[in-house]
């Protein structure tokens, strides 16, 4: 069974902070997603990362799949109180379409 | 990116009544969506995948029965919760897949079961 170990679980930090959230896990996966979810909302996709070592950047955030393609992390810099959530990873098995998500991050940036 | 629609968007039933909940590809086919429950302040929990024309395959520990998904087209699945109690309440969600490597997901169904 594929899982995925997602740290931290709380983030709670001052605004203009840097942070950096953590998808962990021991098997191999094809494509990692990394989706941010607002209360009472479905997640929305952020970023898929597919090749290993990759590097993505959407504005402040910066996305990197491991070179084994087992690990990903999430890196916001100057948090705003915009980017509080709960932040998900999920990965993608070879050629399967269920995903594996990780705990969750739940992410607050204070004023 | 492709969009998935759940409606309703939350619903209030009566114990021991049921309650379908609609999960709509709108601009793609979708041969396999996907249930989940999440819990307050949890990550997703996968409930079933949705096969159209087929059975649905329940994750272990959820009830077939109490969990009935029929997928009989390739926009639409629907999940019905049966005889509805209380510790069924609880934030539905659906996703669906227009290629393999990304997930959309429905806008989510609060269900609040009385």
């Amino acid at each position: 069974t594929q899982l995925l170990e997602q740290s931290p679980q709380f983030l709670s930090i001052q605004e203009g902070e840097n942070l950096t959230v953590y998808c962990n896990s021991s098997s191999v996966f094809s494509s990692l997603q990394w989706y941010r979810q607002e209360p009472g909302e479905g997640p929305v996709l952020l970023v898929t990362v597919v090749t290993g070592g990759e590097v993505k950047k959407l504005k402040r955030l910066t996305f990197q799949f491991g070179d084994a393609r087992k690990d990903s992390s999430l890196h916001i810099t100057a948090a705003q109180p915009g980017d509080t959530g709960l932040y998900l990873c999920a990965g993608a098995g070879q050629g399967a379409q269920k995903l594996v998500f990780g705990q969750g991050t739940r992410l607050t940036i204070n004023p | 990116g492709a969009v998935v629609s759940q409606h309703p968007s939350w619903v209030i039933c009566k114990s021991g009544t049921s309650v379908k909940i609609e999960c709509r590809s709108l601009d793609f086919q979708a041969t396999t969506m996907f249930w989940y429950r999440q819990f307050p302040k949890q990550s997703l929990m996968l409930m079933a995948t949705s096969n159209e024309g087929s059975k649905a395959t329940y994750e272990q520990g959820v009830e077939k029965d109490k969990f009935l998904i029929n997928h009989a087209s390739l926009t639409l699945s629907t999940l019905t919760v049966t005889s509805a109690h209380p510790e069924d309440s609880s934030f539905y969600i659906c996703s669906a897949t227009p290629w393999i490597t990304e997930a959309f997901f429905g806008q989510g169904t609060r269900l609040t079961v009385v």
